[in-house]
């Protein structure tokens, strides 16, 4: 198993509070990845980053930013929480050779009230 | 428009039997990857099988394959002799390069299997 875990795995928090979400990975691998996962929705990207202090934006990057000062850790802030960022928040990793596949951390489930 | 677009939202299958799970992509690129990811119920997301869009062939690992018609833009999950342990949510996936290789992934069909 890609060694990725994330912190904190369940959190409750209230709205307009700002919530840090980490994802460290030891694998040295060079694409970290945020998504958010809502029935109906599958799994969506908030953002990604390509190298160390190298992020983009993904389809949902509204309300959340991210900060990439080491290759093994990745951090999602929710500036000020809202309900609608009541989710499941999965990191990725991969790395840019062959398939480039994806592996995921075990999930954060984030309550936001 | 939806990247990638699966029509089942739940499926049942016989143990034993095999199941095919559609899943169709819409790209302009002609560099591009598919994938297929498992989902089971404690929660965690496990890779299964890659499709590049210049392989001539039908990836296959182990009971998975994937059909891939490139004309119908269609990357079709075939899992044979089912087990109960199949029982999961499965995504389809596609990497686009000119996206800057991002990852794009349908709702999910859920997949029972009966004993």
């Amino acid at each position: 198993d890609a060694g990725i875990t994330q912190s904190p795995r369940h959190k409750v928090t209230e709205t307009g509070t700002p919530v840090t979400l980490r994802c460290h990975q030891t694998e040295n691998h060079r694409y970290m990845y945020w998504y958010r996962q809502d029935p109906g929705h599958g799994l969506r990207l908030i953002h990604y980053s390509y190298g160390v202090k190298d992020t983009d934006k993904g389809e949902v990057s509204d309300g959340y930013s991210v900060s990439r000062s080491k290759t093994e850790d990745f951090l999602l802030t929710l500036e000020s929480a809202t309900s609608s960022q009541t989710s499941v928040y999965f990191c990725a990793i991969s790395e840019p050779k062959g398939a480039y596949e994806q592996f995921f951390g075990p999930g954060t489930r984030l309550t936001v009230l | 428009a939806q990247k990638i677009t699966q029509t089942q939202p739940g499926m049942f299958v016989q143990e034993k039997e095999a199941v095919t799970l559609d899943c169709t992509y819409d790209t302009s690129d002609q560099s591009y990857g598919l994938f297929w990811y498992k989902q089971p119920s404690s929660g965690e997301m496990i890779f299964l099988i890659y499709q590049g869009s210049y392989d001539e062939q039908n990836a296959t690992e182990g009971r998975y394959s994937l059909n891939f018609q490139k004309a119908r833009k269609s990357a079709n999950l075939v899992i044979s002799a089912s087990q109960l342990g199949d029982s999961a949510m499965y995504f389809c996936a596609m990497r686009e390069v000119n996206t800057g290789n991002q990852f794009y992934f349908g709702t999910g069909t859920s997949l029972t299997v009966i004993p």
